[in-house]
């Protein structure tokens, strides 16, 4: 079936520096593929999203590239803040006739330290 | 738009209870998702709706649980016969159908802890 695999946290890291948490999926058929954010204290929100292969999506200064060639959708951002301190789970929803239902990986828990 | 709302925030209860717990979509979305996320691990999915039809359970969902849509708007999950295993955040989300996969937006859960 289908499954995501996130890179394990806590990732810790200095305000400015560059970020990647990594993310592969294994999936049937063209799912699409999304990048959740749960802030402290907060609910999940969506960060981004791309429903095909090369597309990019970006919010917020983030991005992340859908490579179909190597089934992933790696997290990056060229220069965090302490405010992105937070929970990322990575996710994809299978083709349409799939209902929809979000599959996540485990969640990468990320500190900046100003 | 409000946003989906989930009712109770915090559930606490006593083995051998049953608990119900509300979510209200954004209103003019048709699918509406129920998932469960415990500490340290992503949400699960559970089951969902596309306006009153259930259309999928997951095999998480034992015969202790069951949710309804009434007329494709607010949804209830209830639990019954609870258990320490079912202490977990339950998290309600929506979104519109269309044609592709449209973003879900979620409630801020229900936290259900069983004594």
């Amino acid at each position: 079936g289908n499954s995501v695999t996130q890179m394990e946290g806590p990732v810790t890291l200095s305000e400015e520096a560059f970020l990647t948490i990594n993310c592969t999926y294994t999936a049937t058929g063209y799912p699409s593929l999304f990048w959740y954010v749960q802030y402290p204290g907060e609910g999940l929100q969506l960060l981004l999203k791309a429903t095909k292969a090369d597309d990019k999506g970006s919010n917020k200064g983030f991005e992340a590239t859908y490579r179909k060639e190597t089934t992933s959708f790696h997290l990056e951002k060229g220069s965090v803040q302490v405010s992105d301190s937070a929970v990322y789970f990575c996710a994809l929803s299978g083709d349409y006739n799939q209902g929809g239902k979000l599959i996540f990986g485990q969640g990468t828990e990320l500190s900046v330290k100003p | 738009d409000t946003g989906v709302s989930q009712n109770p925030r915090h559930k606490i209860t006593k083995r051998g209870q049953n608990v119900t717990f509300r979510c209200d979509p954004i209103s003019e979305h048709n699918r509406l998702y129920w998932y469960r996320q415990t500490l340290g691990q992503g949400p699960e999915f559970l089951t969902y709706f596309q306006n009153e039809a259930q259309l999928e359970k997951s095999r998480l969902l034992s015969d202790r649980f069951s949710a309804e849509r009434p007329k494709g708007s607010f949804s209830t999950l209830e639990i019954q016969r609870t258990e320490q295993g079912d202490s977990a955040m339950y998290l309600c989300a929506s979104s519109s159908g269309g044609w592709g996969n449209q973003p879900q937006h979620f409630g801020d859960g229900t936290r259900l802890s069983i004594l």
